[in-house]
This record gives structure tokens, sequence and C-alpha cells, in this order.
């Protein structure tokens, strides 16, 4: 069955980075595209981009560039989310969800939480 | 910068029918804007229900149906259900990137 399964919790100070993990499982890791999408306290959901995966290439909302890469690594079938700078702003829990060519989302990650603390 | 604008709350009785919509600042929402809409449940990761306007998912509930409605895209519950209860977010793909509308947030009551 398909899994997206991200990684622990994190404690952060202000001015620091933080590197999430999605690893997925039980499909084709080359032929879908993966979504990072945070969510602040009792905010709604934001979109912060997309990897294609297959590419290596990625496409980052506006607010986002010069502060957000996205990687992945084939030989495990993960992606990583790396926020950089971090403010108290960007405590959220961060999601990865997954997306077939064309608009077809499905499957999301269990949701990682991080918070910016100093 | 798309906004994405949806009803902030609605309340329906158990058993009825209930629409959600989503529009789009830059005009009328078309199938190109791939609509997708969410669920989630206090607590818990949102829920894909619905892509590309009206396609339903293996473990989307049969009451849930998606559609255009005017120059918005549409939720429609019928039957409602207790377990219905819930925040539903809209998704839009609009000028290159994807944006989310502030969510509806649904009482059963």
């Amino acid at each position: 069955q398909v899994q997206l399964v991200q990684s622990g919790a994190e404690v952060k100070k202000p001015g620091a980075s933080v590197k999430v993990s999605c690893k997925a499982s039980g499909y084709t890791f080359t032929n879908y595209y993966i979504h990072w999408v945070r969510q602040a306290p009792g905010q709604g959901l934001e979109w912060m981009g997309i990897i294609y995966v297959s590419y290596d290439t990625t496409n980052l909302a506006q607010k986002f560039q010069g502060r957000v890469s996205m990687t992945r690594d084939t030989s495990t079938s993960t992606v990583y989310m790396e926020l950089s700078s971090l403010a108290s702003e960007d405590t959220a829990v961060y999601y990865c969800a997954r997306e077939a060519e064309g608009g077809y989302w499905d499957y999301w990650g269990q949701g990682t939480l991080v918070t910016v603390s100093s | 910068q798309t906004v994405v604008t949806q009803e902030p709350s609605l309340t329906v009785s158990p058993g009825g029918t209930v629409t959600l919509t989503c529009g789009s600042s830059t005009g009328a929402v078309t199938s190109g804007y791939f609509p997708s809409w969410l669920q989630q449940k206090a607590g818990q990761a949102p829920r894909t229900l619905i892509y590309k306007t009206n396609n339903k998912h293996s473990w989307t509930p049969a009451r849930f149906s998606g559609s255009l409605l005017g120059d918005k895209a549409a939720l429609t519950l019928s039957g409602v259900q207790p377990e219905d209860e819930a925040e539903y977010y809209c998704l839009l793909y609009s000028g290159g990137s994807w944006v989310f509308g502030g969510g509806t947030k649904l009482t059963v009551l």
C-alpha cells in the first residue's frame, strides 16, 4: 500500500534551518510528484512547492523562493524539504503529498511539527 | 497571486444536502484549474476526496461529489453524516502554482 512517512517533530531556534523527510513506499517513486504543504496552528493549508521527482526539478511558491530547497534520494525513495532562516512564523505542521501528473492528488504524509522558539 | 475563496462556515442537518463552493480571484474556475477538495478532521492530516473537478478516490464516500457550478468549483454532500463534520479545503492550479482556499468549517447539527 502507498505510504508517505515523515520524520519526527523538530524544535529549532530562530535563524536555524530544518530538514524534513518524506519516505515513500508502495509505488514507483519516480512516477509521481511530491508537494510540500504547511499549516500554522489554527490556520489553513499553504502550498510551499513541488519536486518533480523523476526530473529532480522544483517549482517553489514565490513566498519561499530563496529559503526552501527540495531534494530527493532515489536510492531510498525519500524526498527532503529544507527551510532556512527560521522565524516564529514558521512554526507549523509540514506535510508532504503525492500527485500524479495532471492534478491527480492522492496520498498525504502524517505531518511533521516544526516549532521555532528561542 | 491568485486568491481562492470559500465559505468560512456552513451548517447542515444530518441527512441533509450542502454545497461548498470555491472561487478564484482570476475569474471563472474551469477544469483547467484542476480543482481538488480535501477533508481535514481535527488533529489529522488532510485527505483528498475529489481531484480534477469531479473524480473520486477509492476511499471517497459516494455521498461526496464535485462539479463546476457557474463560475466556481463545488463540492456537494448528499445525505450528510455526523462524521462529515470537518474542515474542507479547495485547491486550484493557477498561474503555475497551486493555491488553497481558506477552508470551510462544516458543522453537522
